[in-house]
């Protein structure tokens, strides 16, 4: 699986948008991006992904760029329940270990007052 | 519906037990995770079932490690002669397919005293 690059920390004011960056510049062309996120002292959950094009789900919005090295994801209105580690996870779908999610350290978002 | 359960939420034992850890998946799930989460770290895939066979077990780090599904259901992950560097959140995940999104539990927080 391609690997990703995260920041390790970002912070966003509530009710802003947060927009957290993802480089996989070695990313193939069956390879999927995959988002998670976890809060405290929870498991993973999963939050979005997409291919190529941009996807948008009730949680949150994915950008992918035309060449597909670096994607986005959007929170549009950031509340503090969404302060959590996000985890950008790059990996095929339907073939070959597509079961196995490799985590990085993932970016620290945290939502202030 | 109910989520991932995993049983006990908190283990603490002493170097050279052995313990066991339980895990609920959704009903109807056929594909079942294990992962293991270090301080500061991004969880790290252990062993994939898709109904009661192992598909996967490249991520148990030594032959102490042991899980079972036998009924393609509830899965047990097991720990012999438990050593300090085992302590970690293990964290049980379960999907409706291998190509489907993965919902976690809540984890086990192991501490080998």
């Amino acid at each position: 699986d391609a690997k990703t690059t995260q920041p390790p920390s970002m912070d966003c004011a509530e009710g802003r948008a947060a927009n957290l960056p993802c480089n996989h510049s070695t990313i193939s062309g069956n390879e999927y991006v995959y988002w998670y996120r976890q809060i405290h002292s929870q498991g993973p959950q999963y939050i979005i992904h997409g291919l190529k094009n941009n996807e948008t789900n009730e949680m949150a919005s994915l950008i992918i760029t035309e060449d597909r090295k670096s994607s986005t994801l959007i929170l549009p209105h950031a509340t503090l329940r969404d302060t959590a580690v996000y985890y950008c996870i790059v990996s095929l779908r339907g073939g070959g270990s597509n079961y196995k999610l490799t985590f990085g350290k993932g970016t620290l978002l945290t939502v202030n007052p | 519906g109910a989520g991932v359960s995993q049983t006990p939420s908190n283990k603490v034992t002493e170097k050279g037990k052995y313990v066991e850890l339980r895990c609920d998946p959704i009903s109807g799930h056929t594909a079942l995770y294990w992962y293991r989460q270090s301080l500061g770290q991004g969880p790290e895939f252990l062993i994939y079932f898709q109904g009661t066979g192992a598909a996967d077990d490249s991520g148990l780090p030594n032959d102490r490690f042991f899980a079972v599904r036998p009924e393609g259901s509830v899965s047990t992950l097991k720990i012999q002669r438990t050593e300090r560097g085992d302590s970690a959140v293990y964290l049980c995940a379960s999907s409706l397919g291998p190509t489907d999104e993965q919902f976690f539990g809540p984890g086990t927080r192991l501490t080998v005293l």
